[in-house]
């Protein structure tokens, strides 16, 4: 079945730091890769995504590259902000036979940016 | 446009009881799926609605269960309830049920503690 592995957290970083949060999937067929963030005490918001292999999803400054000979779907940011603070999860969408939308979450990881 | 919206947002029930959580999709959206996140853990799929009949399921008993509304509007039921069942319960909600690549947008939670 799909899976996906996170590094544990919690990262703990100064502001400014390079981040980078990693992220391996098992899946069959062709999925597509998500990052989710949760904020303390909220729902998950969609932070990128990308739907093939070699596709970079960006946004607010992080980026994740769909790397399909390794599996992998790291995330990363150059410099980080103390609002940045929060969970991040790693996740897949597994098109083949119907189950599309149905998405795997890795366990998540906590990142705390401090001044 | 609102989002996918959850009621309610907080609640406590005895064990042994049964609870009702409702979701209303974002607007445009005609399929709604649940998830359940235990604290310090990702999401696990519970189940996906979709033209008002169960399309996916994960690994939950029977005890869990759920219905659309010609509104797209869905509820999670969740019968004889356990110590364990004390969770985040989100809402997801997409433009169809297929399609890997497709956006998932999800609400801010319905928080149950059993005691």
């Amino acid at each position: 079945g799909n899976s996906v592995t996170q590094m544990e957290g919690p990262v703990t970083l100064s502001e400014e730091a390079f981040l980078t949060i990693n992220c391996t999937y098992t899946a069959t067929g062709y999925p597509s890769l998500f990052w989710y963030v949760q904020y303390p005490g909220e729902g998950l918001q969609l932070l990128l995504k990308a739907t093939k292999a070699d596709d970079k999803g960006s946004n607010k400054g992080f980026e994740a590259t769909y790397r399909k000979e390794t599996t992998s779907f790291h995330l990363e940011k150059g410099s980080v902000q103390v609002s940045d603070s929060a969970v991040y999860f790693c996740a897949l969408s597994d098109g083949v036979t119907g189950g599309g939308n149905k998405l795997t979450f890795g366990t998540g990881t906590q990142l705390k940016v401090e001044l | 446009d609102a989002g996918v919206t959850q009621s309610p947002t907080h609640l406590i029930k005895t064990r042994g009881q049964q609870v009702t959580l409702r979701c209303s999709p974002k607007s445009g959206h005609d399929t709604v799926s649940w998830y359940q996140q235990a604290l310090g853990q990702g999401p696990q799929f519970i189940f996906q609605y979709y033209e008002e009949e169960e399309r996916q399921r994960g690994n939950f008993p029977d005890r869990f269960s759920g219905h659309q509304f010609p509104n797209y509007s869905s509820e999670l039921n969740v019968n004889a309830l356990l110590l364990g069942d004390s969770a985040l319960y989100l809402c997801a909600s997409s433009p169809g049920p297929r399609g890997s690549g497709n956006t998932i947008y999800f609400g801010e939670g319905s928080w149950l503690t059993v005691v």
